[in-house]
């Protein structure tokens, strides 16, 4: 089966533009993660959403970043008026539900690579 | 804040050499643990979690909680080991915001 699917695969943008990042998720897998990758850094994590609420969007940088999911599948990370320091590789992965918990392991797509010029 | 440290960013050891990626953690309470891998041109996935203690592809890791550590380990490395190792914990039961350390890429030579 597919796996986890991210586009664009790469994305430049003009400073101060909107940019749209797009996840679909395994089939069937209810939690999703959006994490960033900069330069030299670590896995930062972004939000997850369980279903279609996110419990837990403290790891987004500023009210610029909002993700919402639909339909407990895609889901769809938007950047307002990007900055050079947005630029990055942004991540999504899921996990299988659980009942009301998470499967532990999860599944990442290939990422999109976001540059802001 | 919650860390994950890995102290190394880059590994290089000699096949058939022995390997231990360094993985240390702030929580003091009950974390689940995890390693994670990305290989060239693949997609990061999971390698280990200390809750399962079993060995996958050679590689164990014990969740040390004195020194706050989980330390990867290898016998023996091959070159198919070399790759992007990261390090990562979920913090406590209830939450799901993973924290992941800034990796350390490992390079075995032949």
């Amino acid at each position: 089966g597919a796996g986890v699917s991210q586009s664009p695969s790469n994305k430049v943008t003009e400073k101060g533009k909107d940019v749209e990042l797009r996840c679909d998720p395994i089939s069937g897998h209810t939690a999703l993660y959006w994490y960033r990758q900069s330069l030299g850094q670590g896995l930062e994590f972004l939000i997850y959403f369980q279903g279609n609420s996110a419990p837990d969007k403290s790891g987004l940088p500023s009210d610029r970043f909002s993700a919402e999911r639909t339909g407990g599948s895609v889901s769809t990370l938007t950047i307002q008026r990007t900055q050079q320091e947005d630029s990055a590789v942004y991540l999504c992965a899921s996990s299988l539900g659980l009942g009301d918990r998470i499967s532990y392991e999860q599944y990442f797509g290939p990422g999109t690579r976001l540059t802001v010029t | 804040a919650q860390r994950v440290t890995q102290p190394e960013k880059l590994l290089s050891v000699f096949k058939g050499a022995p390997v231990e990626l360094k993985c240390n953690y702030s929580y003091s309470g009950s974390p689940e643990l995890f390693w994670y891998v990305q290989y060239s041109r693949q997609r990061l996935q999971l390698l280990l979690r200390h809750i399962s203690r079993e060995s996958i592809k050679g590689f164990t890791a014990d969740l040390n909680k004195g020194e706050t550590s989980f330390h990867l380990k290898k016998p023996f490395a091959q070159e198919e080991d070399s790759a992007m190792y990261y390090c990562a914990q979920k913090p406590y039961s209830g939450t799901y915001k993973y924290i992941f350390g800034t990796g350390t890429r490992l390079k075995v030579l032949a």
